[in-house]
């Protein structure tokens, strides 16, 4: 079974422009979360994403926004980016239900540069 | 909220040396607990589990206990490999109201490099 695939890997952007992000997850997984990894501030939940509806967000401004798609795929996008965007982004996905463990698997990541 | 502590390091061990990586949480729910490793230019891989008081998680050599009255998840393993070299977190995921797991809340992660 194929893995979580994150396109792109690598993107620079000058401040001010936007960006999105595109997540394919595991076959059959519903759930799909993003995280930031920065080495400042480490690994940060952004949102997670079921049936496409958002079911939790976490503590970032609102110029970062997600949606899911009918197939489970997802899409993050930053506006008006600054520097402190800069941060490797990772999705997530997790094969719902009580008896899973709540187990999430990551993809490879994309790295985005803001300059 | 919901915080997990664990030893940031660096460590450094020689080859086929025992390792311990401690972990503590803070959860207000029943977490699942979780170990996942990242090598250098990698998203994070999933090392092992444990979902609930007593169980242990293992994969690889290595191990985690689930100890819910020290709130701890420490990992060990008896012998490094120079190839076990990688960044090594601690995460815990709480049930929300509506029983599923919603999101992971990560440790700071250790680096730990192994010399031959």
């Amino acid at each position: 079974k194929a893995g979580v695939t994150q396109t792109p890997r690598y993107l620079i952007k000058t401040r001010g422009q936007q960006v999105t992000l595109s997540c394919s997850p595991i076959s059959g997984h519903r759930s799909v979360s993003w995280y930031q990894q920065t080495p400042g501030q480490g690994l940060q939940f952004l949102f997670e994403y079921f049936s496409e509806t958002q079911r939790n967000k976490g503590n970032f401004p609102g110029r970062f926004s997600g949606r899911q798609f009918s197939n489970s795929r997802s899409e993050m996008n930053v506006s008006t980016l600054e520097l402190g965007d800069s941060a490797l982004y990772l999705c997530a996905s997790s094969l719902e239900g009580t008896g899973t463990g709540g187990e999430q698997y990551f993809g490879p990541g994309t790295r985005l540069t803001v300059t | 909220g919901d915080s997990v502590t664990q030893m940031e390091g660096p460590v450094t061990l020689s080859e086929e040396a025992f390792l311990t990586i401690n972990c503590t949480y803070t959860a207000t729910g029943y977490p699942s607990l979780f170990w996942y490793v990242q090598y250098p230019g990698e998203g994070l891989q999933l090392l092992l589990k444990a979902t609930k008081a007593d169980d242990k998680g293992s994969n690889k050599g290595f191990e985690a206990t689930y100890r819910k009255e020290t709130t701890s998840f420490h990992l060990e393993k008896g012998s490094v490999q120079v190839s076990d070299s990688a960044v090594y977190f601690c995460a815990l995921s709480d049930r929300g109201s509506g029983g599923s797991n919603y999101k992971l809340t990560f440790g700071k992660g250790t680096l730990l490099t192994v010399n031959p």
